[in-house]
């Protein structure tokens, strides 16, 4: 089943502005993780947040977590064409640690 | 280092055939991972591994096997194709036997299941 939920399921926005996406879960997780996806390709790994933590930072992008109401968000700011891609949450939860679930993703396309 | 690779690209098969998905890593990672790709479903985890060994399924295992008899590769076995195994297959790893140190993926193999 799928625990990560994106929205909006895709985001259309100008170059230069700044693109929010959100990810809601269904219960408790030890981290949750954003990845991204250029068309074609395989995942990569942009950052982890774990449940004690509310905010973090890596370069242009900033996560937060909100474990109350079970939802986090990714900003991308000062958007380039370069970062159209799709984005996914991912969540880890349960005892070890031992496997994420994926949500549906999110799709930016940053217009030049 | 290659990274994760994965072979093959693409892979045409009939009904009922069966065939192996490779996929390997130079960075010694211990957990290893496939994952299923499918239009509007994400990404879903089909079987994983902590170690040379030690295998365990994910969501969606049915129709698939795996073995892990080194660190380094990480086998995903189709024993009699279906046209619902039609996906992208993306093989993944990570340090720490675990998910918490985020994850490596290969650039996926593309099925087609006729």
């Amino acid at each position: 089943s799928q625990q990560g939920e994106e929205d909006p399921q895709a985001l259309s926005i100008q170059e230069g502005e700044n693109a929010t996406m959100n990810c809601s879960y269904k219960t408790s997780i030890n981290n949750l993780q954003w990845y991204r996806q250029n068309s074609g390709r395989g995942l990569v790994h942009l950052i982890l947040i774990r449940s004690n933590e509310r905010e973090k930072h890596s370069g242009r992008l900033r996560v937060t977590l909100d474990t109350s109401k079970k939802s986090s968000s990714l900003l991308i700011t000062a958007s380039r064409a370069a970062d159209t891609a799709s984005y996914f949450c991912a969540v880890s939860s349960g005892a070890g640690s031992y496997q994420l679930t994926f949500g549906k993703g999110t799709k930016l396309s940053v217009i030049p | 280092n290659a990274g994760v690779t994965q072979t093959p690209k693409f892979q045409v098969l009939k009904t009922g055939q069966s065939m192996t998905l490779q996929c390997a890593q130079d960075m010694n990672h211990e957990y290893m991972s496939w994952y299923r790709q499918d239009p509007g479903m994400g990404l879903r985890l089909i079987h994983y591994s902590v170690g040379a060994g030690i295998t365990d399924q994910g969501e969606v295992p049915n129709g698939y096997n795996v073995s892990r008899s080194t660190t380094e590769d990480f086998p995903l076995r189709l024993l009699s194709a279906a046209p619902s195994q039609t996906s992208v297959y993306f093989c993944a790893s990570s340090y720490g036997g675990r998910t918490d140190n985020g994850q490596f993926f290969g650039p996926g193999t593309r099925l087609t299941v006729l």
